[in-house]
């Protein structure tokens, strides 16, 4: 079982439509950070959230990360087929438990124009 | 742009042989991470190494594989003998040991065991 738990697994919408990944662990993490993968290349990191409650806005992406650090959300307004991709969040465990990254399963997301 | 590079990108290799991936980290990172993705499992963390010390390899099976970081611009993952189970992309990636500023993923070595 993943530690970092993304749904949809899969989501499939038309240019324009808005949507929202969620990623939800049992874990608190002192951060946790979203990429974006391509097909035949790596994550490529959109963002860090670090404090409980926070929210950071990329353009048409929208980052929140739960109160009590367990839980995050990524949602984009007026997606474009630009956007499909891998949606992969990763969170951060304590220090004392070295700053070890893992990933939750991932969220396919299909733009279609 | 500042990049981690891997080699091979692709390797097609025999059950029972030897493979062995490596990383150019980014000059002056830290902190090298080694993971496999797969459909099933997605990305799964097999080693990381910090300042060239291995601090944590428990995600990797350890009768087969081994990782190592012989100097501060060469990482290597190494799987003897190879199994087709081992058949997965193998991404490497490195960045500060600082939870905020995130790691840059080279783009992998698809690794296929026949």
């Amino acid at each position: 079982t993943q530690l970092l738990e993304q749904s949809p697994q899969f989501l499939s919408i038309q240019e324009g439509e808005n949507l929202t990944v969620y990623c939800n662990s049992s874990s608190v993490f002192s951060s946790l950070q979203w990429y974006r993968q391509e097909p035949g290349e790596g994550p490529v990191l959109l963002v860090t959230v670090v404090t409980g409650g926070e929210v950071k806005k990329l353009k048409r992406l929208t980052f929140q990360f739960g109160d009590a650090r367990k839980d995050s959300s990524l949602h984009i307004t007026a997606a474009q087929p630009g956007d499909t991709g891998l949606y992969l969040c990763a969170g951060f465990h304590n220090k004392a438990a070295g700053n070890k990254l893992t990933f939750g399963g991932g969220t396919r997301v299909l733009v279609k124009p | 742009d500042a990049r981690v590079t891997q080699t091979p990108r692709h390797k097609v290799t025999e059950m029972g042989q030897e493979v062995t991936m490596r990383c150019q980290p980014i000059l002056g990172h830290n902190t090298v991470f080694w993971y496999r993705q797969t459909m099933m499992q997605g990305l799964e963390l097999l080693a990381y190494f910090r300042n060239r010390a291995p601090l944590d390899d428990s995600g990797m099976p350890k009768d087969r594989f081994s990782a190592e970081m012989p100097d501060a611009t060469l990482a290597t993952l190494k799987i003897q003998p190879s199994e087709p189970r081992d058949s997965a992309v193998y991404f490497c990636a490195s960045g500060w040991d600082r939870a905020r500023d995130g790691y840059t993923f080279g783009s992998g070595t698809r690794l296929t065991v026949v």
